[in-house]
């Protein structure tokens, strides 16, 4: 199985922050990555495809990079809705597999 | 646009079977491949596992000696079947149309269903 590693577990940041989230695979996924954002109480929420391809609707202030085992999510000024817990996601190999995941709070 | 929601009992037994539904509407379920993921209260998401358009299935290791899934394309629904539950397999459960035209990912996702065990 492919391992996804999350880092930080947890952040705190203030709205207009820039705010970097890591996901490390336990071997090389080229680009196959994807990125979810959960709400409490909600189901996860579809982001970022491909490790940089942002899905449709998704507002641009979300980006992605990376490429074989080091991966990147940032947001660039953090907005009141973007406070959730943040999920990274293999979709190289089955089993698929995903990281711990990060939660995001206010400061 | 495509909808996705989960059903089923919301306790079971421990050591019996948890069998959750998942209709689809706003599009035809044999056009589309379809995973189950589940989540323990307060803890990360775990995929169970995945059917395909032509009914082709692949399983998490961990799971696949007691899962099934399976669809219904009759009532537009996709289903799991899990045996010898335990308390360990308590979880919201949410089922994911999983697109895949080049890479893939899970969307939709259903409002998802807690199943928890009662003796």
């Amino acid at each position: 199985d492919i391992q996804m590693t999350q880092s930080p577990s947890s952040l705190s940041a203030s709205v207009g922050d820039r705010v970097t989230i890591t996901c490390r695979a336990s071997q090389t996924i080229i680009k196959y990555l994807n990125w979810y954002q959960q709400r409490p109480g909600q189901a996860p929420k579809f982001l970022i495809y491909g490790a940089s391809s942002l899905q449709s609707g998704v507002p641009s202030r979300f980006s992605g990079s990376g490429s074989g085992t080091d991966f990147t999510l940032t947001i660039s000024s953090l907005q009141p809705e973007d406070f959730a817990t943040y999920y990274c996601q293999q979709s190289f190999s089955f089993p698929l597999t995903f990281g711990g995941g990060t939660r995001v709070e206010i400061k | 646009q495509m909808q996705l929601q989960e059903s089923g009992p919301g306790l079971v037994k421990p050591s019996e079977t948890l069998s959750l539904n998942c209709t689809v509407s706003g599009g035809s379920i044999s056009s589309y491949h379809w995973s189950w993921i589940r989540q323990p209260p307060g803890k990360g998401l775990e995929w169970i596992g995945h059917i395909s358009y032509s009914g082709g299935t692949n399983y998490h290791p961990s799971l696949k000696s007691r899962v099934t899934i399976s669809i219904d394309t009759s009532k537009n629904q996709v289903s799991l079947k899990l045996t010898s539950v335990t308390a360990a397999d308590t979880a919201v459960y949410y089922c994911a149309r999983h697109y895949a035209p080049q890479y893939s990912w899970f969307d939709p996702w259903g409002q998802g269903t807690l199943v928890t065990f009662s003796s």
